[in-house]
């Protein structure tokens, strides 16, 4: 069976300081990871994901992960917040043998002036 | 235009009603998904088709039945609506096992 953990659900961050969402999964197949952003009161927006290759995955907004198999995470980085990235990040874990995604419990990232 | 789309975003009800929320996707996407997202934002998957064909049931009440009429619609029916309904409810769409795409969700108020 999969799972995700996502380990702090906010965080707060000062506008242009360095930021890292954690996220841990457990699964006994090969995986997919995703990270997904919801703005207030929007859909969830794909950051970025991955499928195979490389484990530093860049995506959009600035924003990258690396997984660490070794260690089943894989966090989202990005060195310098914007107020805009104000929002609920989600982590979640699929794979290619099966259409369901398990969701971690998000994390709320909120960005300061 | 947007790819996944949903109606209505916002619905209001009284408790015992009957109500269907709308999804339709123009990506092309053989898969659509309903997802529930409780008032803690914890999103997990309702139901899937894939070509029409029902493969992921979870444990839902059986107040809730979704349609797929075609491969880029997915709707979902909810009968005798209960508090405990309030929620915000996302549909989604992927090619095969691929990456899953969300529409901006339903917002569903139980009075």
């Amino acid at each position: 069976a999969q799972s995700v953990t996502q380990l702090d659900s906010q965080v707060p961050v000062f506008e242009e300081a360095p930021v890292e969402l954690r996220c841990n999964y457990s699964s006994s197949v090969s995986v997919y990871l995703f990270w997904y952003v919801q703005y207030p009161n929007q859909g969830l927006q794909l950051l970025l994901k991955y499928l195979s290759g490389s484990t530093l995955v860049k995506g959009i907004n600035g924003f990258e992960a690396e997984l660490n198999k070794s260690q089943t995470s894989f966090h989202l980085r990005k060195p310098s917040v914007h107020i805009s990235d104000t929002a609920e990040y989600f982590c979640a874990v699929g794979g290619s043998g099966t259409y369901k995604y398990i969701f971690g419990t998000g994390t709320r990232l909120k960005v300061l002036a | 235009d947007t790819a996944v789309s949903q109606t209505p975003k916002y619905l209001v009800t009284q408790m015992g009603n009957d109500k269907s929320i709308k999804c339709e996707q123009n990506l092309g996407h053989d898969t659509m998904y309903w997802y529930k997202q409780d008032s803690k934002k914890f999103l997990k998957i309702m139901f899937s088709y894939n070509n029409k064909e029902l493969i992921i049931n979870e444990t839902v009440p059986n107040r809730f039945s979704p349609k797929s009429p075609d491969k880029a619609h997915l709707n979902l029916h909810i009968n005798s609506l209960e508090l405990g309904d309030s929620a915000v409810y996302f549909c989604a769409s992927s090619q095969d096992k691929n990456i899953q795409y969300f529409g901006a969700g339903t917002r569903l108020s139980v009075l």
